[in-house]
């Protein structure tokens, strides 16, 4: 594709509900990252994926958090019982190598809201 | 851990004047250093990315400097125009890592 897409851009859920938020990166990327924005924070790194493997999951917050990739393309960013400090904007970026040298691309977000 | 801080956090400018963003950032073992802007609402959107060995880039308007000895970099901004106001982002990895740890941004504003 031309960029890399996100879905869905909004997102309202309540208070214990299970998430699923989708990313399809630039075709041909292989490195993937997850980032959360949350209102008046900076950017918050979540979890890196190198084709379908994930070695770096150090951001994910909590247990509650878990994320896949298939086909070395679209990735899932899956939010069980969310809480109200889940509220936040979830980015997605891609780039073509393992992103040492390389730039990343970023998708426009999903705004997630917990009630 | 890598720290990045960017100053200043906001400015306010009239459209011609010429600008400087600053980032600083704690480990120098680094292998890039990227500036971004981000419009409200929107993703980022890469404006300029320096590898470790490169002291500058440029691309129009705009031109960043990376001095790794001291751990900073500047974002010059020629000639501003309103379409400029946006919030710009630098992000370095730490070193060993190629996961970028970002600063919290300048938010620009260029009033006509």
């Amino acid at each position: 594709g031309a960029g890399v897409s996100q879905s869905p851009s909004n997102k309202v859920t309540e208070k214990g509900k299970d998430v699923e938020l989708r990313c399809d990166p630039i075709s041909g990327h292989t490195a993937l990252y997850w980032y959360r924005q949350s209102l008046g924070q900076g950017l918050e790194f979540l979890i890196y994926f190198q084709g379908n493997s994930a070695p770096d999951k150090s951001g994910l917050p909590s247990d509650r958090f878990s994320a896949e990739r298939t086909g070395g393309s679209v990735s899932t960013l899956t939010i069980q019982r969310t809480q109200q400090e889940d509220s936040a904007v979830y980015l997605c970026a891609s780039s073509s190598l393992a992103g040492r040298t390389d730039t990343q691309y970023f998708g426009p977000g999903t705004r997630l809201t917990v009630l | 851990k890598q720290e990045v801080t960017q100053i200043p956090a906001a400015l306010s400018v009239p459209e011609g004047e010429n600008l400087v963003l600053n980032c600083s950032f704690t480990d120098s073992a680094i292998y890039n250093l990227q500036w971004f802007r981000q419009d409200p609402g929107k993703g980022l959107t890469s404006l300029l990315l320096i590898q470790s060995s490169q002291r500058e880039q440029t691309s129009g308007r705009l031109n960043a400097s990376l001095d790794k000895s001291s751990g900073r970099s500047t974002l010059y901004i020629a000639a501003s125009q309103p379409g400029d106001s946006a919030t710009y982002l630098c992000a370095v990895p730490s070193g060993g890592s190629y996961i970028p740890t970002f600063g919290r941004g300048t938010s620009l504003i260029v009033h006509p």
